[in-house]
């Protein structure tokens, strides 16, 4: 069946430095969403990318969607407190109403 | 603007017992999703409804029921609680489905079952 994985699985950061978290899916996905997760809180809907190799900005946060639309890319610039969480790429399930969810990257900034 | 809801928030149950967990929106979204969240695990969908009177297996569904009598709400069921049901459990709405909408949780139904 199909799979989406994240890595790093969990990534330490000092206030300021640049962040990545790389998704990939083991089928061509028709778009790609993105969630965060706050800790003790609910996911909550950043983005998605339709084009391949699409790119989209939200202030400090850069989104890539792969040209072969199997892989994507989240990317924080000089990260900040607020930016702690978990960060969950997810892509349709082919042939069902449904997204596959990956594990998630969990992100912590250190001031 | 209360998107969707969830209750209870928090719940222990003893082994065997039984419980349903509720969600309403208030979107009118047609797909609604019952997912649980483990350590490690990410989001695994339990089960998931297409629309009112509709309702379909995900992932994970063993130990589990759900009913959309309404289009508005969505309910979890545990027959006979086990340990491995403790978890937390999410709903989701989203407008549509196939996987191109965006899916708007609630806050979460933190369960334990000893």
């Amino acid at each position: 069946g199909q799979q989406v994985m994240q890595i790093p699985q969990y990534q330490h950061v000092q206030e300021g430095e640049d962040f990545t978290t790389y998704c990939n899916s083991s089928t061509t996905l028709s778009n790609i969403q993105w969630y965060k997760q706050r800790p003790g809180g609910h996911p909550v809907f950043l983005i998605q990318l339709v084009k391949s190799g699409e790119v989209k900005k939200q202030k400090r946060l850069t989104f890539q969607f792969g040209e072969a639309k199997k892989n994507s890319s989240l990317h924080i610039t000089a990260t900040q407190t607020t930016d702690v969480g978990t960060y969950f790429c997810a892509g349709p399930k082919p042939g069902y109403s449904t997204l596959t969810f990956g594990k998630g990257t969990m992100l912590l900034v250190s001031p | 603007n209360a998107g969707v809801t969830q209750t209870p928030k928090f719940r222990v149950l003893k082994t065997g017992q039984s419980m349903t967990l509720l969600c309403a929106q208030d979107m009118n979204h047609e797909y609604m999703y019952w997912y649980r969240q483990d350590p490690g695990m990410g989001l695994r969908l339990i089960h998931y409804s297409v629309g009112e009177g509709t309702t379909a297996k995900g992932e994970v569904p063993d130990g589990y029921n759900v009913s959309r009598l309404k289009k508005q709400n969505f309910l979890l069921g545990l027959e006979s609680a086990a340990p491995s049901q403790t978890s937390v459990y999410f709903c989701a709405s989203s407008v549509r489905g196939q996987g191109n909408q965006p899916q708007h949780f609630g806050d979460g139904t933190r369960l334990s079952i000893l």
